[in-house]
């Protein structure tokens, strides 16, 4: 699976959209990207998956550029009960690898 | 509502004991699951593959012998920790994903072990 590099942690205002990046610049044409999030002591939240085209639903909005080596997460209206380790993700098949992820941390 | 459940949430046992944790898919039949495990401040590691009706893959340095998975049927893999020890107490996590590979995988909320 490609690897992914994610800043390590952010900040971000209540209420405020929430801009998350990821570099994945091996990722192959089949590869998928997948984002999660990890509240404290839970097990990982599905947010949000794509492959080349931008991607919307009730939670986030995934943006991948033209040449698919980056992609943004983001969260239009922040809340603190966003706070949560982000994990974007590429696979191509079965198994979710997951690097350190970006540490989010939603202030009012 | 919650498609993937893990039980126990928290174990305690004591060195030398063995602990069975249940992941129970409620929604779909999984017909493959994976179980992870996260250290405190670490990432999830993925330990093995459970593959209902055959034996599990294990990831490089998991040992088998010591992590038994069981995956008898559709809906139901468990992972058993034997012979426990301090240093294998650790978050404990499940997932499962429908058919299509390119899919999301739900995870369950996790089994936190403590070996005393």
């Amino acid at each position: 699976d490609a690897k992914t590099t994610q800043p390590p942690s952010m900040d971000c205002a209540e209420g405020r959209a929430a801009n998350l990046p990821c570099n994945h610049s091996t990722i192959s044409g089949n590869e998928y990207v997948y984002w999660y999030r990890q509240i404290h002591s839970q097990g990982p939240q599905y947010i949000i998956h794509g492959l080349k085209n931008n991607e919307t639903n009730e939670m986030a909005s995934l943006i991948i550029t033209e040449d698919r080596k980056s992609s943004t997460l983001i969260l239009p209206h922040a809340t603190l009960r966003d706070t949560a380790v982000y994990y974007c993700i590429v696979r191509v098949v079965n198994k979710l690898s997951f690097g350190a992820g970006t540490t989010v941390t939603v202030r009012a | 509502g919650a498609v993937v459940s893990q039980h126990p949430s928290r174990v305690i046992c004591k060195s030398g004991t063995s602990v069975k944790i249940e992941c129970r898919s409620l929604d779909f039949q999984a017909t493959t699951m994976f179980w992870y495990r996260q250290f405190p401040k670490q990432s999830l590691m993925l330990m093995a593959t459970s593959n209902e009706g055959s034996k599990a893959t294990y990831e490089q340095g998991v040992e088998k012998d010591k992590f038994l998975i069981n995956h008898a049927s559709l809906t139901l893999s468990t992972l058993t920790v034997t012979s426990a020890h301090p240093e294998d107490s650790s978050f404990y996590i499940c997932s499962v994903r429908r058919g299509n590979p390119n899919t999301e995988a739900f995870f369950g909320q996790g089994t936190r072990l403590t070996v005393v």
